[in-house]
């Protein structure tokens, strides 16, 4: 069975940056692309980036561009993304999700809360 | 970026009876492939959001067959034949085509 397991919660200082872990398990993690996505409180969800495991080829979406890194680490099978130069607005739940098919997300990790105060 | 629009926003739907939702993109996602990129989530209260229908019409494994997917090009539409009162949450459609992958406003299903 395909797991996605994230690390916890945490709480930033402004300017601080934030690493989140993703550990997959239960498929061939080096084939399939992880998907970082957030969804701040009350709102929609929103693509930041992704990976391809084998290559570690990533993309980010325009708007974290220069501040999201996705690295990964074969022998945990395990993706991290950081983020910096946090702001408050970037108190947010972020998901690592695995590309199942044609950016077909699943399954996806339990979900990280990151706040962001001063 | 292509636009993903959602509706209605809020669905208060009765047990037992059908529900709809349309999604439209701002361009067609139908790739060289012969596959629309089109995909559906739930997201229920509380939980990280799960898979229901890829490529506009494909139930994920697991999913119940009262959920389905139909459209092409840029209008879609899931489906709920009878729903149930685990059903309520928020349900997105996302185009897979191209980055930015957007997804559209959600529409909260709720239960009469």
């Amino acid at each position: 069975q395909v797991h996605l397991v994230q690390s916890g919660a945490e709480v930033k200082r402004p300017g601080a940056s934030v690493k989140v872990s993703c550990k997959a398990s239960g498929y061939n993690f080096a084939v399939s692309w992880m998907h970082w996505l957030r969804q701040a409180p009350g709102q929609g969800l929103e693509w930041m980036g992704w990976i391809h495991p084998d290559s570690g080829a990533t993309e980010y979406a325009q708007k974290f561009q220069g501040r999201v890194t996705l690295t990964r680490d074969m022998s945990s099978s395990t993706v991290d993304m950081e983020l910096s130069r946090l702001r408050s607005d970037d108190t947010a739940v972020y998901y690592c999700t695995r590309d199942f098919e044609s950016r077909a997300f699943d399954p996806w990790g339990q979900g990280t809360l990151v706040s962001v105060s001063s | 970026d292509i636009v993903m629009t959602q509706s209605p926003l809020s669905l208060p739907v009765t047990p037992g009876e059908p529900a709809s939702i349309s999604c439209r993109s701002s361009q067609s996602l139908l790739y060289s492939n012969g596959h629309t990129y089109l995909h559906w989530y739930l997201q229920k209260p509380g939980q990280s959001p799960q898979l229901l229908i890829y490529w506009a019409s494909t139930r994920a494994s697991g999913v119940p067959d009262r959920f389905s997917g139909s459209g092409s090009a840029t209008d879609f539409t899931l489906k709920i034949s009878r729903v149930e009162a685990e059903d309520v949450g928020i349900y997105y459609c996302m185009q897979g085509l191209q980055t930015p992958y957007i997804f559209g406003q959600g529409t909260k299903l709720e239960i009469k």
